[in-house]
């Protein structure tokens, strides 16, 4: 089973805005509207920030905002801070498991 | 306020079996269903599998199917993740997380690390 697609990096300066993508097939992202993206800090566990492709759980900044384009998600941080500096990680319901496949992780570095 | 505790940091051998835990508390542990998660060292996280205590509906990754055992005992508000013969690949962080649907996972436990070496 294929992980989903993200890009290995990406970078920004504080109060830039990034876009972090997530490519999968009509079997995962493109078919369900259930694609979560999960903040995770250097020995931390993982934070849920975005489900169902653009709903915050309760306490989450809304300046992480998500959005879906056919069989690509994707997850964009306003106003870069420096604590915003993780790896990035998608996830989608598939209907080959019956419930989940991740994306490969993105690390964001705010320079 | 939901919790799930791990059970503590491991060394073992390869070929000796393991069971590790996650405890819940503060929510009906029948009602929630509880995934596993590995991520190898500096690598990204990997869904293993995920089990409702309720009915003990059971779903595993394709990757993992016939080399992890995942349970549940309702009686304690625990779920396990058992190993019956440990590889070195089976190196890991291993983390347990919880929701009331399959589609996002609100609550993660702190993560149990396994070391496998001779």
């Amino acid at each position: 089973q294929s992980a989903l697609t993200q890009p290995a990096s990406v970078s920004g300066s504080p109060g830039q805005s990034i876009t972090i993508s997530c490519t999968g097939t009509s079997s995962d992202v493109g078919g369900y509207n259930f694609v979560s993206w999960y903040q995770q800090h250097p020995g931390k566990a993982p934070k849920l920030i975005i489900y169902d492709v653009t709903k915050w759980p309760s306490g989450v900044s809304n300046r992480f905002s998500g959005s879906k384009s056919g069989n690509t998600a994707s997850l964009t941080i306003s106003g870069l801070q420096a604590e915003d500096e993780a790896d990035y990680y998608c996830t989608s319901y598939t209907s080959n498991n019956t419930f989940g496949v991740f994306g490969g992780g993105t690390k964001l570095t705010v320079l | 306020e939901v919790q799930l505790v791990q059970s503590g940091a491991e060394v073992k051998k390869p070929g000796e079996s393991l069971k590790i835990s996650c405890k819940g508390s503060g929510y009906n542990f029948n009602l929630y269903w509880i995934a596993w998660v590995r991520q190898m060292p500096g690598k990204g996280l990997e869904w293993m599998g995920i089990i409702y205590p309720g009915d003990s509906d059971t779903r595993y990754s394709p990757s993992f199917q016939g080399q992890v055992t995942i349970s549940a005992d309702k009686s304690v508000s625990t779920a396990y993740l058992q190993w019956s013969s440990l590889k070195s690949s089976d190196t890991a962080m291993y983390y347990c997380a919880a929701s009331v649907v399959i589609t996002r996972f609100d609550y993660w436990g702190q993560g149990s690390l396994v070391t496998v070496s001779s």
